[in-house]
């Protein structure tokens, strides 16, 4: 089965703090993508990646950057946190048009 | 460009219900077409899925079809369980866009005994 992993389910951190949210895929995938998940709004693309090294904006990038060193680890970083990024915030890898899921990190930005 | 539009929850059910959630897509190009559900606390599991017109996706009882002419795949089930309260995501995935998802707002369902 395809795993992929976020390094946190449950993250509280204090506004102006940088913040990294990590995720692993242990299959190999060439996507990645970041997105967040809000009431009403549902998925919102901030960032994917086809390669490593390589990243494009989603919808919503303003305040958010991202890193892909490896091609297994997509990594999402909050330059400084502000209250209006607490979210559910959802990583996903992608092979043949099927994409998989990570559990979600969901941050409190205080 | 490309979206889907899904009904708005939430949908409360008794159990052994019929169970209709709309979805209609636009796209640029030859999309496939996904359900996603979400369970409380999780992420997303692929549900069903179809990768061109008339194709039907089916598992756990749940069935969509590839509706070309009225852009729609709209997710049925039988007879629904308490199990199957979740959120249900319509979602599409274009090779014109690079491979990039793109997901309905979703439907809150809850099923109750």
């Amino acid at each position: 089965d395809v795993k992929v992993t976020q390094s946190s389910r449950y993250l509280v951190k204090r506004t102006g703090e940088k913040v990294f949210l990590e995720c692993v895929q242990d299959m190999d995938h060439e996507n990645m993508f970041w997105y967040r998940q809000d009431p009403g709004l549902g998925l919102r693309l901030i960032y994917f990646s086809y390669d490593v090294k390589m990243k494009e904006k989603g919808d919503i990038p303003e305040g958010y950057s991202v890193s892909r060193e490896k091609k297994e680890r997509f990594s999402l970083i909050l330059e400084s946190a502000s209250t209006n990024q607490t979210s559910m915030y959802l990583c996903a890898s992608s092979y043949h048009r099927e994409a998989f899921f990570g559990q979600g990190t969901r941050l409190t930005v205080v | 460009g490309n979206s889907v539009t899904q009904m708005e929850g939430p949908v409360t059910l008794s159990e052994e219900a019929f169970l209709t959630i709309n979805c209609t897509y636009t796209a640029t190009g030859y999309p496939s077409l996904f359900w996603y559900v979400q369970y409380p606390g999780e992420g997303l599991q692929l549900l069903l899925k179809a990768t061109k017109a008339d194709d039907k996706g089916s598992n756990k009882g749940f069935e969509a079809t590839y509706r070309k002419e009225t852009t729609s795949f709209h997710l049925e089930k039988g007879s629904v369980q308490v199990s199957d309260s979740a959120v249900y995501f319509c979602a599409l995935s274009d090779h014109d866009t690079g491979n990039q998802f793109y997901f309905g707002t979703g439907t809150s369902l809850t099923v109750i005994p």
